[in-house]
């Protein structure tokens, strides 16, 4: 069984843009996790969607969005992108009803 | 609010030699626990669980009691080797009203020297 991808795996942007990733988990799962992993900061939980619906949602500006389709492949937006933004953004998958998240190989984003 | 403490590193450590990094939590009711690992450039690989008190989780050589009297996960393996080298995350998860995410530690690297 394939495991989460994400996509692209590095992006270098500039400030003031805007930035879609791309996640699709393992076949069969239908929650999905990001986030956001700093070295100052460490992991950070960004939002989590279940069929398409976000239920849970960490303490992130609103410059931060999601979106689940549905076949369970979710979408992470940034916009108006800072400095601060440069970081590794994770995205898990897990199986209905179950609490353990397997993750994706991240995606690397660049603010210059 | 919840949160997740691990010991700083890095750890270093000789092969074959025993490996301990403390995780102790802070959590209502009654979390799931876990140990994740990340290899340089990669994502986080799922090591091992623990979902009720006095549960072991164990994989590869490594294991972790969740005990709940002393709110801790504590994660042991008696031979480390050098490919072992990485960085370990304890993390939990308290179920319903807080769905989908995982609270993690700082972090713990760990050198293993030949």
């Amino acid at each position: 069984k394939a495991g989460v991808t994400q996509t692209p795996r590095y992006l270098i942007k500039t400030r003031g843009q805007q930035v879609t990733l791309s996640c699709s988990p393992i076949s069969g799962h239908r929650s999905v996790s990001w986030y956001q992993q700093t070295p100052g900061q460490g992991l950070q939980f960004l939002f989590e969607y279940f069929s398409e619906t976000q239920r849970n949602k960490g303490n992130f500006p609103g410059r931060f969005s999601g979106r689940q389709f549905s076949n369970s492949r979710s979408e992470m937006n940034v916009s108006t992108l800072e400095l601060g933004d440069s970081a590794l953004y994770l995205c898990a998958s897990s199986f209905p009803g179950q609490e353990t998240q397997y993750f994706g190989p991240g995606t690397r984003l660049l603010v210059l | 609010g919840d949160s997740v403490t691990q010991m700083e590193g890095p750890v270093t450590l000789s092969e074959e030699a025993f490996l301990t990094i403390n995780c102790t939590y802070t959590a209502t009711g009654y979390p799931s626990l876990f140990w994740y690992v990340q290899y340089p450039g990669e994502g986080l690989q799922l090591l091992l669980k623990a979902t009720k008190a006095d549960d072991k989780g164990s994989n590869k050589g490594f294991e972790a009691t969740y005990r709940k009297e002393t709110t801790s996960f504590h994660l042991e393996k008696g031979s480390v080797q050098v490919s072992d080298s990485a960085v370990y995350f304890c993390a939990l998860i308290r179920g319903s009203g807080n769905t989908g995410k995982l609270i993690f530690g700082q972090g713990t690297t760990l050198q293993v020297k030949p």
